[in-house]
């Protein structure tokens, strides 16, 4: 069974902190992804990861950096906290596009709050 | 416009009813479809694919129109348990995922 685990459940950050949202699957899985979720918007792709130190920005990545040394690990980085940052941060990993059984696994979610 | 676009919902119906969301995407390289569904407070999760002829699974019936650039998805015989949001995502790579997902349409089925 996939797991993606991320290291917060909730966050509370005061603005100008640096942030580091920690996200690890036990997959062997290739391409990561940082997503953020709000209300009305739906889900957003911020950065993904093909490969260990590879990354690719996706739709929204002012403000965000990523790090992927290790292939299991993909973290999320906030230089500089701002209160339009604060949102529900979902990271995912998925298995072979253009395969039959080809799915993102989602982690439960970091919801951050910058006050 | 947006990329991917779902009815807004939220669609309130009885146990038993049968229902049905629509969605449209934008982008006509989009290489394949899916539903997910997302419980309260809880992560995304693959529901289905969706394939251009059409598929089923149990209750749930996903459709593909690529002329029309239009998915939908059919629910039928609802229960209590199916009462979460769904997502329509849009895949337009092929290496890698990268995925559009809809607004999302929030479903409650009640007694």
């Amino acid at each position: 069974d996939v797991k993606v685990t991320q290291s917060s459940r909730y966050l509370v950050k005061r603005t100008g902190e640096k942030v580091f949202l920690e996200c690890v699957q036990d997959m062997d899985h290739e391409n990561m992804f940082w997503y953020r979720q709000d209300p009305g918007l739906g889900l957003r792709l911020i950065y993904f990861s093909y490969d260990v130190k590879m990354k690719e920005k996706g739709d929204i990545p002012e403000g965000y950096s990523v790090s992927r040394e290790k292939k299991e690990r993909f973290s999320l980085i906030l230089e500089s906290a701002s209160t339009n940052q604060t949102s529900m941060y979902l990271c995912a990993s998925e298995n072979q596009p253009g395969t039959a059984s080809y799915e993102q696994y989602f982690g439960p979610g970091t919801r951050l709050t910058v006050t | 416009r947006k990329e991917v676009e779902q009815d807004p919902g939220p669609f309130n119906v009885p146990e038993g009813a049968t229902v049905a969301f629509n969605c449209t995407y934008s982008n006509s390289a989009s290489q394949s479809f899916f539903w997910y569904r997302q419980d309260c407070r809880k992560e995304p999760k693959l529901l289905m694919s969706v394939y251009s002829s059409g598929n089923e699974d149990g209750r749930f019936t996903a459709q593909l129109n690529r002329a029309s650039q239009y998915i939908s998805l059919l629910i039928r015989d609802s229960k209590l348990s199916d009462s979460a949001t769904y997502l329509c995502v849009v895949n337009v790579g092929t290496s890698y995922g990268k995925l559009t997902f809809g607004q999302g349409t929030i479903l409650t089925v009640h007694p």
